[in-house]
């Protein structure tokens, strides 16, 4: 079965730290794309993130980045100089070459303080 | 440009009543999804419309849901009846390109709260 784990439910940090979230996935497929969502309060879901599994460049955007290892079937995201915006719920998820269907990890609370 | 918007944001039914949510895609968006999240659980795939067509159901839980993407806009999901279970937030999104190569657009999603 194809599963996502976040194995922090919930994480806070002080404005302008670094964290780090952490993913794991199981799958038995080779190609699939793998994303981080983040969900402000009251607010939809955006894209943080993508990630082709074929690359094995680790892909960033500005202040997000991730740290892939496929063979670890590994994918954590590292936020630098965290922001009070960056408060979020924090979803990874991953999607395979064959099919539509987002498959989703539970999610990670983040809480950046002043 | 509008995003994907859903309604209603919160709807709180008795157990036995009847619920319609509906989502506005992205014009010109041929994909449309639903996904639920039940309390504190994953997000998980209810199914897929391309156009009009369900292209893939294999998520709904069971036949008290019923989708339905009438002329291919916008989409409606209807439980009826509503169990205890079935509470949780419904996700609606929209892409023009297959999610692994485009980008997935979310709305806010419908909170269903059964009594």
């Amino acid at each position: 079965a194809q599963t996502v784990t976040q194995s922090q439910p919930e994480m806070s940090v002080q404005e302008a730290e670094t964290v780090t979230l952490s993913c794991t996935y199981d799958t038995s497929e080779s190609n699939y794309y793998l994303f981080w969502y983040k969900q402000p309060p009251s607010r939809q879901m955006i894209l943080v993130i993508r990630q082709e599994a074929y690359k094995q460049q680790n892909a960033t955007e500005n202040r997000f980045s991730v740290n892939f290892q496929k063979a670890a079937k590994s994918f954590s995201l590292k936020i630098s100089d965290s922001q009070l915006g960056d408060t979020a719920m924090y979803f990874c998820a991953f999607i395979m070459d064959s099919n539509y269907q987002l498959i989703w990890g539970a999610g990670t609370k983040l809480i950046i303080k002043p | 440009e509008a995003g994907v918007t859903q309604f209603p944001s919160h709807s709180v039914i008795e157990k036995g009543q009847t619920v319609t949510l509906r989502c506005d895609p992205i014009s010109g968006h041929d994909n449309l999804y639903w996904y639920r999240r039940v309390m504190g659980k994953e997000i998980k795939f209810l199914l897929h419309f391309v156009k009009e067509s369900k292209q893939d159901e294999s998520g709904m839980p069971n036949n008290r849901f019923l989708a339905e993407r009438t002329g291919g806009t916008y989409s409606t999901l209807k439980v009826q009846p509503a169990e205890l279970e079935d509470s949780g937030v419904y996700f609606c999104a929209s892409s023009h390109l297959p999610p692994g190569i485009g980008e997935l657009f979310f709305g806010e999603g419908s909170r269903l709260t059964v009594l």
